[in-house]
């Protein structure tokens, strides 16, 4: 158990509707990540949040977007879906980003579009 | 854009067997972390190797560092079972202050044969 904890674990809407992916970091954990895994894709970063406040973006559509609550917990909307957009979505946090990158995940959500 | 490949995507072996994953690149990254995934969970840190030349066991698993910082290796030495997984590399994006936006290789699908 990492600590993270993301709901729901699975999900599955129809193309053109939107969805909320929460995310509770680990205790004392300031940053939260959102990574999409797909076959085909892999692992990609989509963007992060530290102590409220965006800090990095990564390759996220701008349908797609997320926020960092003051109790830390995240939250990634997912809107207009498309097929395309199933996929693992995973949350991770760490305390601070550190040289290392250490990130800890949580189990995610598997988004189906259908 | 820096992009990390491993080798092979798939391994299919009996217990007992040595087994070796690569993971390189064309861009020297500060550090390389490898993690393993199971089925239903999220990506579990094994190990950070940061300086080139450097080598880190864990148990029966060894990871070694490139010296020019540009690639790694993972060798598993008498697999069991319990090691089947996907097994991804993964380092920080260079540049920037977020070092938790990882890029992760394409990950290496491992399963291991009683």
């Amino acid at each position: 158990d990492s600590g993270v904890t993301q709901t729901p674990k699975h999900l599955i809407t129809a193309t053109g509707q939107r969805v909320t992916l929460r995310c509770s970091p680990r205790s004392g954990d300031l940053s939260v990540y959102w990574y999409q895994q797909s076959l085909d894709q892999g692992l990609q970063f989509l963007i992060q949040y530290y102590n409220g406040e965006e800090r990095a973006k990564g390759n996220i559509l701008e349908r797609f977007s997320a926020q960092q609550f003051p109790d830390l917990h995240s939250e990634l909307n997912l809107s207009s879906l498309e097929l395309g957009d199933s996929a693992l979505y995973f949350c991770a946090s760490s305390v601070v980003p550190g040289n290392t990158g250490e990130l800890f995940f949580g189990e995610g959500s598997r988004l189906t579009v259908l | 854009t820096q992009l990390l490949e491993q080798s092979p995507q798939f391994l299919s072996i009996q217990e007992g067997e040595n087994l070796t994953v690569y993971c390189n690149s064309s861009s020297v990254f500060s550090s390389l972390q490898w993690y393993r995934q199971e089925p239903g969970e999220g990506p579990v840190l094994l190990v950070t190797v940061v300086t080139g030349g450097e080598v880190k066991k864990l148990k029966r698993l060894t990871f070694q560092f490139g010296d020019a910082r540009k690639d790694s290796s993972l060798h598993i030495t008498a697999a069991q079972p319990g090691d089947t997984g996907l097994y991804l590399c993964a380092g920080p994006n260079a540049g920037g202050t977020s070092y938790g936006k990882l890029t992760f290789g394409q990950g290496t699908i491992l399963t291991v044969h009683p």
